[in-house]
């Protein structure tokens, strides 16, 4: 089947811990994103990379980070510095037509 | 700072009638355009794209896209209790790589 998969579902974080959230896709598209939503909130952009080796801040990149070392992968760490993670995180692949296509998401919560 | 605007509602019809939610956008030079729908902690999943005035049909949607009042809409025709669910605009710029979303437009289907 062809998709995007992010795990875990559901992840715990403890003050002061960093925490990475996966993302594979097996659409071979080149483009890859992050977004974070909150309640009542539309879906705000952390990093997008269009390329391997790759990727720029979106709106929100503040206390997270991530890499691009295969097409496939898009981890995002949500480090120490980010003060108020909790919240839905949603990863996006793009295809060639401009459209994106969503992973099934990650819930974040701080406990 | 380029926005999407929609009505947050909830937008309430009942069951077989048209549904008609609206997206307005500020950045002129937005070239496709996209709805999703996404159920209660679920990810967005995508319903319609559009790229050119006028409409576009596909089943029981419509999505009407007019650039030069920067405005577009998404009709349900025979609206279900199925279709209650958070009905995303997305708006892109060709060859930036990135969207922007609006809030969101609640629909409840009363059976």
């Amino acid at each position: 089947d062809g998709g995007i998969t992010q795990s875990p579902k559901y992840l715990f974080r403890k003050e002061g811990q960093n925490v990475t959230l996966s993302c594979e896709q097996n659409l071979n598209h080149d483009a890859m994103y992050w977004y974070r939503q909150d309640p009542g909130q539309g879906l705000r952009l952390i990093y997008y990379s269009q390329i391997v080796n790759d990727f720029q801040k979106g709106d929100i990149a503040e206390g997270y980070s991530v890499s691009r070392e295969k097409k496939e992968s898009f981890p995002l760490t949500v480090t120490s510095a980010q003060k108020n993670p909790t919240a839905f995180y949603l990863c996006a692949s793009r295809q060639s037509t401009d459209t994106q296509y969503f992973g099934p998401g990650t819930r974040l919560t701080v406990l | 700072q380029k926005e999407v605007e929609q009505n947050s509602g909830p937008l309430s019809v009942p069951e077989g009638a048209i549904a008609s939610l609206n997206c307005t956008y500020s950045d002129r030079v937005s070239q496709s355009f996209f709805w999703y729908r996404q159920y209660s902690g679920k990810s967005p999943e995508l319903i319609m794209s559009i790229y050119s005035n006028g409409d576009k049909e596909d089943g029981r949607f419509t999505a009407q896209l007019n650039k030069a009042s920067q405005y577009v809409s998404l009709l349900i025709r025979d609206s279900q209790p199925s279709d209650s669910a958070t009905y995303l605009c997305a708006v892109a710029t060709s060859g930036t790589y990135k969207y922007i979303f609006g809030t969101g437009t609640r629909l409840k289907v009363l059976a």
